[in-house]
């Protein structure tokens, strides 16, 4: 069973356009969405996260929108650059205790010069 | 603040050999993780230390597969005759518990491909 499923399972776009990767989950329980940056070769990093209370987050040219009664939550970048061609992944957990993450399938993103 | 290191970084094995991989979390961090990671796929959670103690095997984890983490430090993950399924990337992560946005730190991982 898929918890938090993630789409588009690809993206390309041009410098400076602003990628939006969207997610949605089903279980009610969860109350942490991070996101994760992953290059080739490398493990998955986390980039930005959010709590329900708040629908929207911003860290530097990265956005999270999340909405609570849909049950979806989106990444924004904005100005987009070469060096983010990257998977994204949105990913879900219960706060509280210890890191049991639910990951989405990902995001395979390339930025072109 | 080195990082999390896994070793190796690649194993190949033929069907039915035993592999052992080991992880190094950042020093501080008593919490310690192995995430299993297929092609095109998301990581997906395998087992939970705090400390040394065990607190959470996944179902996916086999009765083939055993982890350890012996005095709280390091970790081994063993797999015991390997399937073809058992190919790979196995990561480890560690945080630090009880902090109000606790970061989970991975590393890259050991990629194993099973012939």
């Amino acid at each position: 069973q898929q918890q938090v499923k993630q789409s588009p399972q690809s993206l390309i776009v041009q410098k400076g356009g602003i990628p939006i990767i969207n997610c949605a989950y089903e279980n009610t329980a969860f109350d942490y969405f991070p996101w994760y940056q992953q290059f080739p070769g490398k493990g998955p990093a986390l980039l930005i996260a959010i709590r329900p209370d708040v629908s929207e987050k911003k860290e530097g040219r990265f956005t999270i929108s999340f909405n609570k009664s849909a049950k979806q939550f989106s990444l924004h970048i904005m100005d987009s650059q070469p060096g983010d061609s990257a998977t994204y992944f949105c990913a879900a957990s219960k706060s509280g205790g210890y890191q049991k993450v639910t990951f989405g399938t990902g995001t395979k993103l390339q930025v072109i010069p | 603040d080195t990082g999390v290191s896994q070793d190796p970084r690649h194993k190949i094995t033929k069907r039915g050999q035993n592999v052992t991989f080991r992880c190094d979390p950042i020093s501080e961090h008593n919490r310690l993780y192995w995430y299993r990671q297929t092609l095109g796929q998301g990581p997906e959670f395998l087992t939970y230390f705090q400390n040394e103690a065990q607190l959470e095997k996944s179902r996916l984890l086999s009765d083939r597969f055993s982890a350890e983490r012996p005095k709280g430090s390091f970790s081994t993950l063993e797999i015991q005759r390997t399937e073809q399924g058992d190919s790979a990337m196995y990561l480890c992560a560690s945080s630090l518990g009880g902090m109000a946005n606790e970061k989970l730190f991975f590393g890259s991982g050991t990629q194993l491909s099973v012939l």
